[in-house]
């Protein structure tokens, strides 16, 4: 049971360049989230997926495209990197949205866009 | 909307020292309360949570209280330890969940 993986674990894009974050869970959960860590602001979220083939936006969605085709999976696009964009990813799941349901969270992506 | 206030940080203790880390909400509804933990390099894991008004929260030998007339849910250790040393998070959940901006846990033997 490997829980939260996320590939890959650091990532060194030009300004312009796109990629892909892959989250994947073994874990049966419907719930997905991609969350973007920068000092001093703690988590915000991106997008989330309630369900195979659904997604919403978070917070702080501009700038980056998700999918869910996959109830495993959750994948997050970046399509034109900035510097701004430079920061850590985590990927998160669980089992259902309720108020006492944790979330269990991969071990992140160090991106960094020059 | 929800938010989550967390004491600020660094905070740096020797070794058995008592801690205490403080989290103030402001929510509709009433919301789950959760303490998560981030070791150096590494995703955030469930460290404690509490579901209604009054519960104590524990494991680890990490206590917190859902305080509902405070609106708080402090983070207490009688004795840390030099592997306590991580950024600790509050989070509050009523749907979505809210994270504070994290207080990083320096201990020194």
């Amino acid at each position: 049971n490997a829980g939260v993986t996320q590939t890959p674990k650091f990532r060194v894009l030009k300004t312009g360049q796109s990629m892909t974050l892959l989250c994947a869970q073994d874990m049966n959960h419907e719930y997905m989230y991609w969350y973007r860590q920068d000092p001093g602001m703690g988590l915000r979220l991106i997008h989330y997926s309630v369900g195979e083939g659904t997604t919403a936006k978070g917070e702080v969605p501009d700038g980056y495209n998700v999918s869910r085709l996959k109830k495993q999976n959750f994948l997050l696009g970046l399509e034109s990197a900035a510097p701004s964009q430079t920061s850590v990813y985590f990927c998160a799941s669980s089992e259902l949205a309720g108020g006492d349901n944790e979330q269990f969270f991969g071990p992140g992506t160090r991106l960094t866009v020059l | 909307g929800d938010s989550v206030t967390q004491m600020e940080g660094p905070v740096t203790l020797s070794e058995e020292a008592f801690l205490t880390i403080n989290c103030t909400y402001t929510a509709t509804g009433y919301p789950s309360l959760f303490w998560y933990v981030q070791y150096p390099g590494e995703g955030l894991q469930l460290l404690l949570k509490a579901t209604k008004a009054d519960d104590k929260g524990s494991n680890k030998g990490f206590e917190a209280t859902y305080r509902k007339e405070t609106t708080s849910f402090h983070l207490e250790k009688g004795s840390v330890q030099v592997s306590d040393s991580a950024v600790y998070f509050c989070a509050l959940k009523a749907g979505k969940s809210t994270f504070g901006d994290g207080t990083t846990l320096t201990v020194k033997p």
